[in-house]
């Protein structure tokens, strides 16, 4: 089975300040990674992935994520928040066969303070 | 750029009552899947397809919901009858098949109120 835990439902920084969304995973068998983002009353917008490659892994709109296994991590990263970075951010977890389900977090909210 | 398409965005349906949901992947992706979201949550899986076959529908309440692709292309997921519990965002997301795609791209869901 595989699941994914999101610290913090409610996370605030100031614009142009450090973003920093904590997601730890657990999984049985070599995990697949996902970070989507998700504006209001919209669908899931594919951030980055980590499929096996390189476990630092650039995405869109400046953000990046860093698989740690030994810590059973991928937390989300931006240096500088920008006010169009408030969303909804989830977390998720496939197993690496393809075309298998995600298992998501319970995601974390993104404000950004002026 | 290709997208998924969902419709109705937004559905409002008394309690008792019937309800359903389209969706047309992106054109080639042989995977379909249909997740449900409720409010403060992350979303679950209720039923994927590969082509015209469901391959999981294990979480699908399947007393009340029922989902079809009849030809591999577009999907209906229906409730009936509707019940309080299921107001939440139905999404739909698609995939190529294979066993290295691991992507799957969503639609912009569609927002279920029961009353």
């Amino acid at each position: 089975a595989q699941s994914v835990t999101q610290l913090g439902s409610h996370v605030s920084v100031s614009e142009g300040a450090l973003v920093l969304l904590r997601c730890n995973y657990s999984s049985s068998v070599p995990p697949y990674l996902f970070w989507y983002v998700q504006y209001p009353n919209q669908g899931l917008q594919l951030l980055l992935k980590y499929t096996s490659a390189a476990t630092l892994v650039k995405g869109i709109n400046g953000f990046e994520a860093e698989f740690k296994k030994s810590e059973t991590s991928f937390h989300l990263t931006k240096p500088s928040a920008h006010m169009s970075d408030a969303a909804e951010y989830f977390c998720a977890v496939t197993r690496r066969a393809g075309n298998e389900k995600l298992t998501f977090g319970t995601g974390t909210r993104l404000t950004i303070i002026p | 750029e290709a997208e998924v398409a969902q419709s109705p965005r937004y559905k409002i349906t008394e309690k008792s009552q019937a309800v359903a949901f389209w969706c047309d992947p992106i054109s080639g992706h042989a995977t379909l899947y249909w997740y449900r979201q409720i409010l403060g949550q992350g979303p679950e899986l209720l039923v994927q397809f590969q082509d015209e076959s469901v391959v999981d529908d294990s979480q699908l309440p399947k007393d009340r919901f029922s989902a079809e692709r009849l030809k591999g292309v577009d999907s209906t997921l229906k409730i009936q009858p509707a019940e309080l519990g299921d107001s939440a965002m139905y999404l739909c997301a698609s995939s190529l098949a294979g066993r290295t795609n691991y992507e799957q791209y969503f639609g912009p869901g569609t927002r279920l109120t029961v009353t």
